[in-house]
């Protein structure tokens, strides 16, 4: 079983709709939680960072971990075709001083005008 | 203020030989971490470096290895290239170690290998 696990869709919806993007895991030693979003042919960028369970909403976005059962979401109100991209949750692990972020595959998400 | 530039962007290799990618991160960044991402896989850690030290290491075989110079660039190289080390290698810089773990890591556009 892979330590993070993401649906790799690929997801389309309709201009406006509310998305729900999902990763589980299986490493209780995570604390932090991040969401990142990668444009085609270009590197992942941060969106979402939270440590702690519950919500943390940012503009149309917001992110929600349960550590009860390792399962984080993120939703995107309002979707624009601008938020077409693969988005990737990514939890970071302690090691010799350094981080390391284990990813999930990454959901590409197509918002169709 | 420039991002992480990552050189050549694109390249395409024989099995057997050998590549090197470079890697400039933010000025004023000291840390430098490596990612391979492929289809298959997805991103997967390859090394950190600190201060010209290695300070963590991914699981992948000893072909692949990396160094940091004074000026905090980094180089990655992979010998003996196999058809399964196509892929996209992304560089990160942060300003030091474990800011990956806050999330203030900063990833370049990658170089996309591919090889024959």
């Amino acid at each position: 079983q892979k330590e993070v696990e993401q649906d790799p869709g690929p997801l389309s919806v309709p201009e406006g709709a509310i998305v729900s993007l999902n990763c589980t895991y299986s490493n209780s030693a995570f604390q932090y939680f991040m969401w990142y979003r990668q444009y085609s042919r270009k590197g992942p960028e941060l969106l979402m960072y939270t440590y702690s369970s519950g919500n943390k909403e940012d503009g149309r976005f917001t992110a929600q971990v349960d550590k009860s059962s390792k399962y984080i979401s993120l939703f995107i109100r309002d979707s624009q075709p601008s938020d077409s991209a693969t988005y990737l949750c990514a939890m970071p692990r302690s090691g010799a001083g350094s981080y390391q972020l284990t990813f999930g595959k990454g959901t590409k998400l197509s918002v169709i005008p | 203020k420039a991002g992480v530039t990552q050189t050549p962007r694109y390249l395409i290799k024989t099995r057997g030989q050998q590549v090197t990618l470079s890697c400039s991160p933010i000025s004023g960044h000291r840390s430098v971490s490596w990612y391979q991402q492929t289809p298959g896989q997805g991103l997967q850690f390859l090394f950190e470096y600190f201060s010209e030290t290695q300070r963590n290491k991914g699981n992948f075989p000893g072909r692949f290895s990396g160094r940091q110079f004074s000026n905090s660039r980094s180089e990655m190289n992979v010998s003996t290239l196999e058809l399964g080390d196509s892929a996209l290698y992304l560089c990160a810089s942060s300003k030091k170690p474990g800011q990956g773990g806050t999330g203030e890591l900063f990833f370049g556009e990658g170089s996309r290998l591919t090889v024959l």
